[in-house]
């Protein structure tokens, strides 16, 4: 299956910066997806992005398929940001290979 | 977006009994729902695949017998862990997809089990 890996690990952040979450991946996709993983678990879709740019309030993502790389833009960051995002491809309709994810936090 | 709903979100039972846990698409029909395992502080590993009406794929290292799966309609999916151990207690999470749509996966609250 396809190969995701994840950029950086680990951040933190002070209220107000902003941030770059970088997703690799091994093989063309048909699906790519990032997510936030909330304290209880549940995995909030973020974009559903196998090619292009998105942009969702303070949140952006861009997939640039041909070079196999998506990005997750993080601006103007708050402490409810925190937590840990999944970044996620899929090809040919097959279940979603997930990153080790990046766990984040913001502080006041 | 598509919701999908998974149940029991917390369970507790003892060594050597079953756990079932549902997983529901409630707005679309589903004939694929795909079931993962998360440890603490790890990723999302695929456990199985879940089929509308034929068995279901396991990963390779994933005890079929011990994970039952039965997707018995188009919008529930069951994943019943079977004389639970301690070492299954785990995060376990499933998905779906409204192809009609396009191939966006969403996920269920995820069920956190706890042997004893």
């Amino acid at each position: 299956g396809i190969q995701v890996e994840q950029s950086p690990p680990d951040l933190i952040l002070q209220e107000g910066a902003n941030s770059t979450l970088r997703c690799n991946f091994s093989d063309s996709v048909n699906n790519l997806q990032w997510f936030h993983q909330n304290p209880w678990g549940q995995l909030i879709n973020l974009f559903y992005i196998p090619s292009g740019t998105k942009q969702n309030g303070r949140l952006s993502a861009t997939t640039v398929a041909t070079e196999r790389y998506s990005l997750l833009y993080i601006s103007s960051s708050q402490t409810t940001d925190s937590g840990v995002y999944f970044c996620a491809a899929s090809n040919s309709g097959y279940a979603l290979n997930f990153g080790k994810g990046t766990s984040l936090l913001v502080t006041p | 977006g598509a919701v999908v709903s998974q149940h029991p979100s917390r369970v507790i039972c003892k060594s050597g009994t079953s756990v079932k846990i549902e997983c529901r698409s409630l707005d679309f029909q589903a004939t694929t729902m795909f079931w993962y395992r998360q440890f603490p502080k790890k990723s999302l590993m695929l456990m199985a695949t879940s089929n509308e009406g034929s068995k279901a794929t396991y990963e390779q290292g994933v005890e079929k017998d011990k994970f039952l799966i039965n997707h018995a309609s188009l919008t529930l999916s069951t994943l019943t862990v079977t004389s639970a151990h301690p070492e299954d207690s785990s995060f376990y999470i499933c998905s779906a997809e409204d192809r009609v749509v396009n191939t966006e996966a969403f996920f269920g609250q995820g069920t956190r089990l706890t042997v004893v």
